[in-house]
């Protein structure tokens, strides 16, 4: 099991460009998330998907789409990339939307807008 | 502890010593927490959980206590080794049945050989 993957690994985006972070389980969880990682704060969550089917905004939605386009891909998409979107993206993932249930994380994407 | 600061707070610790890292939450109606590892350039990585119902729990070298009077929680890790180096950083669960989890800022644990 490659557990949850993620690419790209690093990009750079100039203001205004656009991209789409990818994000795969092969864990048949039925839960993903998508967080933003900043110096000095927590993780923090951006959007998440309970369920195939079904997206939900997180604490920091604005300036990011995103896509559940089956049970394992989970996509995050910056329409007009901002550097304050300069950050470090996580993935996670878990059996199911529930209080005490463990969340899987892949190794990040480092993106920087310039 | 956590920090709310651009530097994190670093623990540092002879190789064999004990660490003890600490974490103040936020929430007192929070059911379920997590203590992170964070190796530089990698995703978080589970080490250990404890439910709101135990004070504390033990896995393989490493312990979680729990004080709800005092909203803390502290990770122990016995006999740290080189390989523990990294960011730590615990997780709350704000209650209820979604799994939306608080983080904090994390705690750098450098380990001297």
């Amino acid at each position: 099991n490659a557990g949850v993957t993620q690419t790209p690994k690093f990009q750079v985006l100039k203001t205004g460009q656009s991209m789409t972070l990818q994000c795969a389980q092969d864990m048949n969880h039925n839960s993903m998330y998508w967080y933003r990682q900043d110096p000095g704060m927590g993780l923090r969550l951006i959007y998440y998907s309970a369920s195939e089917g079904t997206t939900d905004k997180g604490e920091v939605p604005n300036g990011y789409n995103v896509s559940r386009l089956n049970k394992r891909e989970f996509s995050l998409r910056l329409e007009s990339a901002a550097p304050s979107q300069t950050s470090v993206y996580f993935c996670a993932s878990s059996t199911k939307f529930h209080t005490g249930v463990e969340q899987y994380f892949g190794p990040g994407t480092r993106l920087t807008v310039t | 502890g956590e920090s709310v600061g651009l530097h994190l707070p670093t623990l540092s610790v002879q190789e064999g010593d004990n660490s003890i890292i600490n974490c103040a939450y936020s929430n007192s109606a929070s059911d379920y927490f997590i203590w992170y590892k964070q190796e530089s350039g990698k995703g978080p990585q589970f080490i250990i959980d404890i439910r709101s119902n135990m004070d504390k729990r033990q896995g393989q070298r490493v312990t979680v206590l729990l004080n709800k009077t005092v909203k803390h929680l502290s990770l122990q890790i016995a006999a740290t080794q080189p390989g523990d180096s990294a960011v730590y950083f615990c997780a709350e669960n704000y209650g209820g049945a979604t799994n939306k989890l608080i983080f904090g800022t994390g705690t750098l644990l450098a380990v001297q050989p």
